[in-house]
């Protein structure tokens, strides 16, 4: 079946360094791929998709870029804030039942001052 | 997007007892779906529900302990039954766009779940 891979976590940076999260997958077909973050005491949000192969998607300065030759979508952003302190979940969509999310375990990002 | 709100937010309960958690979608939706998330782990679907129609279980739930129910295109309900420990988790709603291939589920704020 359909499994998703994160690093690792927790992950400790400091303001304005450079994140990277790792995330791999094992897919049959063509599935969609998606980061979601949890904020402390929130729901989850949508942070980023890319829905084929070599898309990137991109938001708040995060980007992920869909890589069908390594099945990864690894989740980079060039300077982290306070404010990105989280939990994010990569996740994927067969894209033949509706809706139907696969999630990796989630990692734990902090960033301090 | 879709604005998604649950309730209760938080409950504690003994062992025995059974919790229905209510979704409530601020549009019509077709595809809804519930969630678990267990302490330090990460989200398992556990069932997707149509309006109109019973709700489909992933492998290792069954409608007995997880009744469900999708009464119209705003509002479902997930109990859970029979509780015991083992069931303390975060439970979320999601709602999910009609087509697949540009697949986005929007999520509630969650059902933090206790079983003492």
């Amino acid at each position: 079946g359909d499994s998703v891979t994160q690093m690792e976590g927790p992950v400790t940076l400091s303001e304005e360094a450079f994140l990277t999260i790792n995330c791999t997958y094992t897919a049959t077909g063509y599935p969609s791929l998606f980061w979601y973050v949890q904020y402390p005491g929130e729901g989850l949000q949508l942070l980023l998709k890319a829905t084929k192969a070599d898309d990137k998607g991109s938001n708040k300065g995060f980007e992920a870029t869909y890589r069908k030759e390594t099945t990864s979508f690894h989740l980079e952003k060039g300077s982290v804030q306070v404010s990105d302190s989280a939990v994010y979940f990569c996740a994927l969509s067969d894209g033949t039942s509706y809706g139907k999310l696969t999630f990796g375990q989630g990692t734990i990002l902090t960033v301090h001052p | 997007s879709a604005v998604i709100s649950q309730k209760p937010s938080r409950d504690i309960c003994q062992r025995g007892t059974s919790l229905t958690i209510q979704c409530q979608v601020d549009s019509q939706v077709t595809m809804m779906f519930w969630y678990r998330q267990q302490p330090g782990q990460s989200l398992t679907l556990i069932a997707t529900a149509n309006q109109g129609s019973e709700a489909t279980y992933e492998s290792g739930f069954v409608i007995d302990k997880f009744p469900i129910s999708r009464p119209n295109l705003t509002f479902s309900t997930l109990t859970v039954s029979n509780m015991s420990p083992e069931d303390s988790s975060i439970y979320l709603c999601s709602v999910g766009t009609v087509s697949p291939r540009d697949n986005e589920q929007f999520f509630g704020p969650g059902t933090r779940l206790t079983v003492l």
